[in-house]
């Protein structure tokens, strides 16, 4: 089945530092996603991109949808302690999904922040 | 503004009990809904997703069910637990997002069932 390839697996940076992280599919998506999971506690929504190229930002975060439409992007700048979490990309792909709202989800992200 | 609430939070059961996990969306009607599954942390699998009242399809063979008896209810079971149903389950509902051919996925606050 499809699959999303999401790098880096696990991070461990300096507060302060950029993070960049980033999902590829081998097909075309209508949707990007990208949502942060607290230890305990369901994903929550960060980001949601539509158009190919579109670029949005919420607070630190800054999400780009792949002008190929088949990658996306995240980047968290001046990272703080409580950024600290598992970072999960999802798409719906163009074919197959229809109105099901079927994601397919990136195997996570996980980000440590030493003080 | 939409919500979401899942219960239990927790949930012990020996193996062979039966289970329910219930969700309910507030603020939306005709939502798509769905249940997922997390083990380790990592790794979202969707289990059921309905797509209207009695509408439920099933993503993968297991020894759950689901059922949508209401339209913002949603309501994953077992008979007989077993060892391997073990995990996290996530509620959650979507839309689809307007001008936009794709869905915004929103997630409940997860129940976490250990089978002993």
């Amino acid at each position: 089945g499809q699959q999303l390839n999401q790098s880096p697996q696990s991070m461990f940076i300096q507060e302060g530092e950029d993070v960049s992280m980033n999902c590829t599919s081998s097909s075309i998506f209508n949707t990007w996603l990208w949502y942060k999971q607290d230890p305990g506690e369901g994903p929550v929504l960060l980001i949601a991109l539509y158009k190919a190229g579109e670029l949005t930002s919420n607070g630190r975060l800054t999400a780009q949808f792949g002008i190929t439409r088949k990658d996306s992007f995240l980047n968290i700048s001046a990272s703080i302690p409580s950024d600290v979490g598992i970072y999960f990309c999802a798409g719906q792909p163009r074919r197959g999904s229809g109105n099901t709202g079927k994601l397919i989800f990136g195997q996570g992200t996980t980000l440590q922040v030493k003080p | 503004s939409q919500t979401i609430h899942q219960w239990p939070a927790t949930l012990v059961q020996p193996v062979g009990s039966p289970l329910s996990l219930e969700c309910t969306v507030e603020g939306t009607s005709n939502p798509n809904l769905y249940w997922y599954r997390q083990a380790a942390g990592r790794g979202l699998q969707l289990l059921f997703y309905s797509v209207g009242i009695g509408q439920i399809s099933s993503e993968v063979p297991q020894n759950l069910s689901a059922s949508r008896p209401q339209d913002r209810q949603f309501i994953l079971s077992s008979k007989k637990l077993l060892l391997s149903d073990s995990g996290f389950y996530l509620c959650a509902w979507s839309v689809l997002s307007p001008g936009s051919s794709g869905n915004t996925i929103y997630f409940g606050e997860g129940s976490w069932l250990t089978v002993v």
